[in-house]
């Protein structure tokens, strides 16, 4: 059982826009940057998000990142196929001093 | 272009310990501007975070495995390593060896391919 509650999946249709929600606590999103991660079958995980809302050189302005007191939200606009996968949010926390990743969201593309 | 490429034993009996290598190529991992670690991912399951390491020494460790974990990087053969103890079935999992953006972000930008372990007798 993770510190960060996820969703565990989310669908929507091609073209379409989906949000991923991270709840979480004081000590950890409520104090420290979120990170999000895409991970498609087979694959390693890819990191989408940093600092809560900045995208990596080469992460498309489809996916954006929001944080809002001890929650945190990923975005995605424009829905693809390839979109599909799961989708973990990831921050430190203080009082398990420890690095921290959410139980994961599945995102289907009808 | 990092690259990260970890190799471990793909077998490993209960108690033993569990090695892992990772081999870092085209980046040095005495970059001061990031951290290197170790995630793993028990089949079907989430991310868990094993520990991370700088060029200094510093390390951070998951506290739940804490006492059976040691983390070392060999700067002349850009390589980090991986030792856990008393490994048991739960130890089970694919493990990633990742660069971590230091400066308190606690972002992983970069993962290897990531090698499987199996704990059985």
């Amino acid at each position: 059982q993770s510190v960060l509650t996820q969703p565990p999946s989310v669908s929507a249709a091609p073209g379409q826009r989906v949000t991923i929600s991270c709840s979480g606590s004081s000590f950890n999103i409520g104090n420290h940057y979120v990170s999000w991660y895409q991970q498609v079958p087979e694959t390693a995980p890819k990191l989408l998000i940093l600092k809560d809302d900045k995208r990596p050189s080469g992460i498309p302005d489809r996916f954006s990142g929001s944080k809002s007191g001890t929650s945190a939200t990923l975005a995605i606009t424009g829905l693809q196929t390839g979109d599909e996968g799961t989708y973990y949010c990831e921050t430190w926390d203080s009082s398990l001093v420890a690095a921290v990743f959410g139980g994961g969201t599945h995102v289907t593309v009808l | 272009q990092v690259q990260l490429q970890e190799s471990g034993p793909g077998l490993v009996k209960p108690s033993e310990t569990l090695s892992f290598t990772c081999s870092v190529s085209y980046f040095s991992v005495q970059d001061n501007n990031y951290w290197w670690g170790w995630i793993r991912q028990p089949p079907g399951k989430g991310l868990e975070w094993i520990g991370s390491i700088y060029h200094s020494g510093s390390t951070w460790y998951n506290p739940s495995l804490k006492s059976r974990l040691t983390l070392s990087l060999d700067s002349p053969k850009n390589q980090l390593s991986l030792n856990l103890k008393y490994v048991t079935a739960a130890d089970t999992a694919l493990y990633f060896c990742v660069r971590q953006i230091a400066a308190s972000t606690w972002a992983f930008d970069s993962w290897g391919q990531g090698a499987l372990v199996s704990v059985s007798s």
